[in-house]
């Protein structure tokens, strides 16, 4: 069983789009996360939200915004996608605070042309 | 299935003495590894990292040994500080992607 899985895992889109990437954690953990990881490989923290509730806003253009319908789920829709929002988007989930082990996705890698 | 795996999920060592941070995988095709540092309320940060033609990488007080062969890898920090108290992830990658899989992390906690 998947602990925490991300949809799509692969997606190519145009400048200008709006696109959606979807999470999910099957572990009933109370805080979930994502993460930018640039082409060095470092992971930026974007988002955390503890039982849908926003507790760190990173420094992120407005363009990306997260939504939790429940705990159980932290989609992250993206506005008028530009060339350099292409990178891999990492969503994670703990227990109940970041101090605490994470468990990460798969990744979702998105390019945009 | 949890191709990255750390089985052991706190260490607490004291301060001054060498501390080891355990990490296996399972996928034999995985080229690059990499160690990041979390602090609480903070993202992970890049730490270390060891291609496969290696077995050792060193920088500093830290260093990760790769045995490929047992397709595990280790970090040693000596010696250990306070300021080094965090949680430890260890990632992997493969040629065939740019994506890391991460482990689930070991909170080391160095004492005085």
């Amino acid at each position: 069983d998947t602990a925490v899985s991300q949809t799509p895992k692969y997606l190519v889109t145009q400048m200008g789009n709006d696109k959606s990437i979807k999470c999910e954690q099957n572990l009933g953990h109370d805080t979930m996360y994502w993460y930018k990881q640039d082409s060095k490989k470092f992971l930026k923290i974007m988002f955390s939200y503890n039982n849908k509730e926003l507790i760190i806003n990173e420094t992120v253009p407005n363009r990306f915004s997260p939504k939790s319908p429940d705990k159980a789920h932290l989609n992250l829709h993206i506005n008028s996608l530009e060339l350099g929002d292409s990178a891999v988007y990492f969503c994670a989930s703990s227990v109940e605070s970041i101090e605490e082990t994470q468990y990460f996705g798969p990744g979702t890698r998105l390019l945009v042309l | 299935d949890q191709q990255v795996k750390q089985n052991s999920p706190s260490l607490s060592v004291q301060e001054g003495r060498i501390s080891i941070l355990n990490c296996d995988y399972t996928n034999s095709m995985f080229d690059y590894f990499l160690w990041y540092k979390k602090y609480p309320a903070e993202g992970p940060t890049f730490l270390i990292s060891i291609s496969s033609i290696k077995d050792k990488n060193e920088d500093g007080r830290f260093t990760v040994f790769l045995n490929k062969s047992a397709k595990h890898l280790s970090l040693h920090i000596v010696p250990s500080q306070p300021g080094d108290s965090a949680v430890y992830f260890c990632a992997a990658s493969g040629v065939w992607t740019d994506k890391l899989i991460f482990g689930t992390g070991t909170r080391l906690q160095v004492f005085p």
